[in-house]
């Protein structure tokens, strides 16, 4: 069974740019979650979503954005980027939304903005 | 605000021995903990789970004791081995039905 993929692993963009990252769920998973980790703050929560919509969100600035597609892929999106938004990027997914169930985590996505 | 700390930013054990990673918790609402494994360049992986109704689980090798008094878990992997080297992270239900991560725990493994 096909772990979670996420692409690309590694980009570089600079400042003002927007950058789109891709997450492809295990199979079956209907919930999928995105996390910014970096070495100060830690794993933060940006969203989640479950069934195409998004059930939660984090403390983020609208710059972030995400969406989930019908086949449970999901994409997120960050505008105008800064240099503070260099990070991991990491995606998760899990057969049911909320926090009980278990999330499998993608290998990340590795922003670097210059 | 929500939050979930670490005692300790790095943890050195010898090969063989006990480790025990501690994790503070803010919010005594939450019921339902993690413990995550991280290794270099890759993601979070699960390694165990409880649930506030109980004080202790075990798995292979490792326990998580919950005590809800003080908002205190802890992780115990027992005979360490060095691909236990990796960075532990704590995390908490919260309020919000969205996990909170701790800032992690490096542990290392010494032969």
């Amino acid at each position: 069974k096909a772990g979670v993929t996420q692409t690309p692993r590694y980009l570089i963009k600079t400042r003002g740019q927007q950058v789109t990252l891709s997450c492809s769920p295990i199979s079956g998973h209907r919930s999928v979650s995105w996390y910014q980790q970096t070495p100060g703050q830690g794993l933060q929560f940006l969203f989640e979503y479950f069934s195409e919509t998004q059930r939660n969100k984090g403390n983020f600035p609208g710059r972030f954005s995400g969406r989930q597609f019908s086949n449970s892929r999901s994409e997120m999106n960050v505008s105008t980027l800064e240099l503070g938004d260099s990070a991991l990027y990491l995606c998760a997914s899990s057969r049911t939304s909320g926090t009980t169930g278990e999330l499998f985590f993608g290998e990340g996505s590795r922003l670097t903005v210059l | 605000g929500e939050s979930v700390g670490l005692h300790l930013p790095t943890l050195s054990v010898q090969e063989g021995d006990n480790s025990i990673i501690n994790c503070a918790y803010s919010n005594s609402a939450s019921d339902y903990f993690i413990w995550y494994k991280q290794e270099s360049g890759k993601g979070p992986q699960f390694i165990i789970d409880i649930r506030s109704n109980m004080d202790k689980r075990q798995g292979q090798r490792v326990t998580v004791l919950l005590n809800k008094t003080v908002k205190h878990l802890s992780l115990q992997i027992a005979a360490t081995q060095p691909g236990d080297s990796a960075v532990y992270f704590c995390a908490e239900n919260g309020l919000s039905d969205k996990l909170i991560f701790g800032t992690g725990t490096r542990l290392q493994v010494f032969p």
